[in-house]
């Protein structure tokens, strides 16, 4: 059971636009820790796609953007394509754990 | 270009050890936290332990406490987990990762070593 809650999958058609939820607590996202979010390809490392709730690192399509309100964030993918199909994890840090912690991952489809 | 490649994965039987490697490039590797994050089969990333630059702060989940040891050779540019007692529960894709200490996040990750525990 993560500590930080993500639906296990999400899908969309090419050029849809997806978000993916991460639900926390008072202890992480609702103290006010920064949200960070990273796609998992198969085979690959992952990337970190979105830093700081909100920003993106060089490279990064702007297509990806995150958001973060009380307790929860969220990932919106616009313009979907076939190479998004990929595992996104969200990660922060709760005080009460004293560390990092992860979502349990989605799964997005691209149709 | 950053770059994180470990290796040293395997099969090991329940009990046995194991010793994690991951070596950098691209980096000023003695200024970075380094860390080990792992996913098993079916579950999501669990950070397993941390190292700061100069090797004098480690720290560990519980689940690997008193198992595993983290440690680092900046002069080689690299990474280290020594992994004792491996249960099955410990079957994962290991990874190491930098750790951008003023925001909270891991920037940099290598491609990750399978370690499988199975008798």
């Amino acid at each position: 059971q993560s500590v930080l809650t993500q639906p296990p999958s999400v899908s969309g058609a090419p050029g849809q636009r997806v978000t993916i939820s991460c639900t926390g607590s008072t202890s992480n996202i609702g103290a006010g820790h920064s949200v960070h979010w990273y796609q998992l390809l198969p085979g690959t490392a992952p990337k970190l796609l979105i830093f700081g709730s909100s920003s993106r690192p060089s490279g990064v399509p702007d297509r990806f953007s995150g958001a973060r309100s009380g307790t929860s964030a969220s990932l919106a993918i616009t313009g979907l394509q076939a190479e998004d199909e990929a595992e996104y994890y969200c990660q922060s840090y709760d005080i009460s754990l004293s560390g990092v912690v992860f979502g349990g991952g989605t799964q997005l489809t691209v149709l | 270009e950053v770059q994180l490649v470990a290796s040293g994965g395997g099969l090991v039987r329940p009990g046995g050890s194991l010793r994690l490697s991951c070596t950098a490039s691209g980096l000023d590797f003695s200024t970075y936290s380094m860390n080990w994050v792992r996913r098993a089969p079916g579950k999501g990333l669990e950070w397993v332990s941390s190292i700061i630059g100069d090797s004098a702060y480690r720290y560990y989940a519980d689940s690997v406490q008193g198992r595993f040891t983290i440690s680092r050779d900046n002069a080689k540019n690299s990474l280290y987990l020594e992994m004792n007692t491996l249960r099955a529960e410990d079957t994962a894709v290991y990874y190491c990762a930098t750790w951008m200490a003023t925001s909270g996040y891991f920037d940099y990750w290598g491609q990750g070593a399978q370690v499988t525990v199975s008798s």
